[in-house]
């Protein structure tokens, strides 16, 4: 069984350019969430998805960033436009239960 | 406030020695305790998993981890370390009617031959 999947693995992108990154959860997980570790800092929740819903956006550092999961399938996390300290690791996750979650290999992103 | 805390930040072990990495947390009732490991350039994977039940839990890669709740701790151990284990450990507990992980900020381990 597959796992998480996300794409792309690694992305550099100039200040002020856009990115969409793009998670595949385990099939048949409704939970799916996005994580983010800057450089050296803590693991930092974004939000959480049931299905194709919102749960939780709490994470979410400012409206530059922007989530969809439509049809509740794989999910994308946009950044526009991209700002220096955006540079990190974005993780997604997914879960059947929402007690044990399985992440993926990670988004790694690099603004100049 | 909840709170997860791993108060090692580095730990530096020689290749068969054994290690111990620490995790507290600070939360009501006793939350679903994890712990993850991150190789360098890896994602993160899961080690294990305490729910509830026996206190002493085994995972993968010969990790294993025990709950305290008097000492509100997770631990993690390994009788025997392998170069191959340095990496980055990450402590995550999810509270009970939860379903968001909150991350200690990880211990480096690193392994001398």
């Amino acid at each position: 069984e597959a796992g998480v999947t996300q794409f792309p693995s690694h992305s550099v992108i100039e200040k002020g350019q856009t990115v969409t990154l793009r998670c595949d959860p385990i099939s048949g997980h409704d939970n799916l969430y996005w994580y983010r570790r800057v450089m050296g800092k803590e693991i930092k929740f974004l939000l959480h998805f049931v299905k194709e819903s919102k749960q939780d956006e709490s994470g979410m550092p400012n409206n530059r960033f922007l989530a969809e999961r439509t049809g509740g399938t794989y999910s994308t996390l946009k950044v526009q436009p991209a700002e220096l300290e955006d540079s990190g690791v974005y993780f997604c996750a997914s879960s059947a239960d929402g007690n044990t979650i399985y992440f993926g290999e990670g988004s790694w992103l690099t603004v100049v | 406030a909840q709170s997860v805390t791993q108060p090692d930040i580095h730990i530096t072990v020689s290749e068969g020695a054994s290690l111990e990495l620490r995790c507290n947390y600070s939360y009501g009732a006793t939350p679903y305790l994890f712990w993850y490991v991150q190789s360098p350039g890896q994602g993160l994977q899961l080690l294990l998993k305490y729910f509830s039940g026996d206190t002493l839990v085994q995972g993968i890669k010969g990790f294993e981890a025990e709950f305290k709740r008097s000492q509100s701790s997770f631990n993690l151990r390994k009788p025997s370390v392998h170069w191959s284990d340095a990496a980055e450990y990450f402590c995550a507990v999810v509270a009970r009617g939860s379903y968001i992980p909150t991350f200690g900020r990880g211990t480096s381990l690193i392994v001398h031959p």
